[in-house]
């Protein structure tokens, strides 16, 4: 079946380092999108990416950093420079035809600063 | 500048009884699709409905439908015959422009309900 695989799980990252989450799909959509929840509150966009090598900030991107490779994978680092990493993290991808619209979203990666 | 508006944190319902969700909006793109979504404690984003702007009859999947007031910017849920299951996070969410993202088509989403159905 397709769909978005996002990996690890739980992540723990020590103060300082720099982490990697990976955003994975075989649906074939081109675009793709990285949130951030905090505990209680809505989704907030990072990173987004419409095609392949072309990736746009989105509304609170200081932190991260993304790439596009491939169509199939978005994976996000979160950097040291980060301040309030904690947070659970979620890709989504997008599909846009004449007959088919919607988002389809991975089932997310909580990281925690310890 | 696009914004989505929840105002309820947290609702309770009695199993079996329909349940209304709040939702406006503001925006000032002429086209723009309307979704709902949602978020039990796993933390997956389950899409639930869809209306976009231009639909002439409010959208319905199954027990959910959207009650769609173009003029007052509203796109409140409705929950027919809540069942134990249905409790959980629903978010409301809006595609179109972000102040800073350009034409992403990104979603922008409302703070969330947290729905609560009692036996």
């Amino acid at each position: 079946d397709g769909g978005i695989t996002q990996s690890p799980k739980y992540l723990f990252r020590k103060e300082g380092q720099n982490v990697t989450l990976s955003c994975e799909q075989n649906l074939n959509h081109d675009a793709m999108y990285w949130y951030r929840q905090d505990p209680g509150q809505g989704l907030r966009l990072i990173y987004y990416s419409q095609i392949v090598n072309d990736f746009q900030k989105g509304d609170i991107a200081e932190g991260y950093s993304v790439s596009r490779e491939k169509k199939e994978s978005f994976p996000l680092t979160v950097t040291s420079a980060q301040k309030n990493p904690t947070a659970f993290y979620l890709c989504a991808s997008r599909v846009e035809t004449a007959t088919n619209y919607g988002y389809t979203f991975g089932s997310g990666t909580r990281l925690t600063v310890v | 500048a696009q914004k989505i508006t929840q105002t309820q944190p947290g609702m309770f319902v009695q199993e079996k009884e329909a349940v209304t969700l709040d939702c406006t909006y503001d925006t000032s793109d002429p086209s723009y699709g309307l979704f709902w979504y949602k978020q039990p404690s796993s933390g997956e984003m389950i899409f639930l409905i869809y209306q976009g702007s231009y639909d002439q009859q409010n959208a319905t999947e199954g027990r959910y439908s959207l009650n769609f007031q173009k003029a007052r910017k509203s796109a409140n849920l409705v929950i027919s015959a809540s069942q134990l299951g249905d409790s959980a996070m629903y978010f409301c969410a809006m595609r179109g422009w972000s102040q800073t993202s350009g034409s992403a088509r990104q979603l922008t989403f409302g703070s969330g309900t947290q729905l609560t159905v009692l036996p």
